[in-house]
């Protein structure tokens, strides 16, 4: 079984770009949910997506968007990045034929904007 | 609006000793509980988890949570600490509604092992 993998594992950018990161969801799991981990901090939930439509988003400006892919696998896109959008951003998939409150993480990708 | 509330931010417990992580929740809903431990500059890995059967629940790496719902706890417990131990360890509660389960994380806790 394959567990959920992430890419890129680092990324620096500056300040005002735009940056793109991969997930590829667990073998099985239709849902996938993106976290920003600020250094030192929990996880915080940006946003779900189910069937390719957005499914419950958290307190994140609208330059954050994703996408879903038919082979479940998902984007998260930032815009217009600010230094504090450094962080490790993590995926997380899950089931929600199982119940989907159970959530299995990937590595993360690491941002740093100068 | 779910919480977790995760008392001190770092535990240090010598090798052998009992490890306790403390755990508090507030949830409008009978909650789903989870506990998640992250190792150095990598994800985070599902310790364990309660969703209503047993409140004792056992997970991996000999670690066992038990949930109280009078206290609104859910505190981390092992009862000899290991090295392989050292890491942060996250609570976290779910909402029940299945097709949009967002994790609600506490600030973690940093748990150090002494030789």
């Amino acid at each position: 079984e394959t567990g959920v993998t992430q890419s890129p594992t680092h990324l620096i950018k500056t300040r005002g770009q735009q940056v793109t990161l991969r997930c590829s969801s667990q073998s099985g799991h239709n849902t996938v949910s993106w976290y920003q981990q600020a250094l030192g901090q929990g996880p915080q939930f940006i946003f779900q997506y189910y069937r390719e439509e957005e499914n419950g988003r958290g307190n994140f400006p609208p330059r954050f968007s994703g996408l879903q892919f038919p082979n479940y696998s998902s984007e998260l896109n930032v815009n217009a990045l600010e230094l504090d959008d450094s962080a490790l951003y993590l995926c997380a998939s899950s089931s929600a034929q199982a119940g989907g409150e159970t959530q299995y993480f990937g590595p993360g990708t690491r941002l740093l904007v100068l | 609006a779910q919480s977790v509330t995760q008392l001190g931010s770092h535990v240090s417990v010598s090798e052998g000793a009992l490890v306790l992580l403390r755990c508090n929740y507030s949830s409008s809903v009978p909650p789903y509980l989870f506990w998640y431990v992250q190792y150095p500059n990598q994800g985070l890995q599902l310790l364990l988890k309660y969703t209503s059967a047993a409140t004792l629940v056992k997970g991996i790496n000999g670690f066992e949570a038990e949930f109280k719902k009078s206290e609104t706890s859910f505190h981390l417990t092992k009862p000899s600490a290991h090295m392989s131990d050292a890491a942060e360890y996250f609570c976290a509660v779910s909402d029940r509604d299945g097709a949009n389960s967002k994790l609600t994380f506490g600030k973690g806790i940093t748990l150090s092992v002494r030789p």
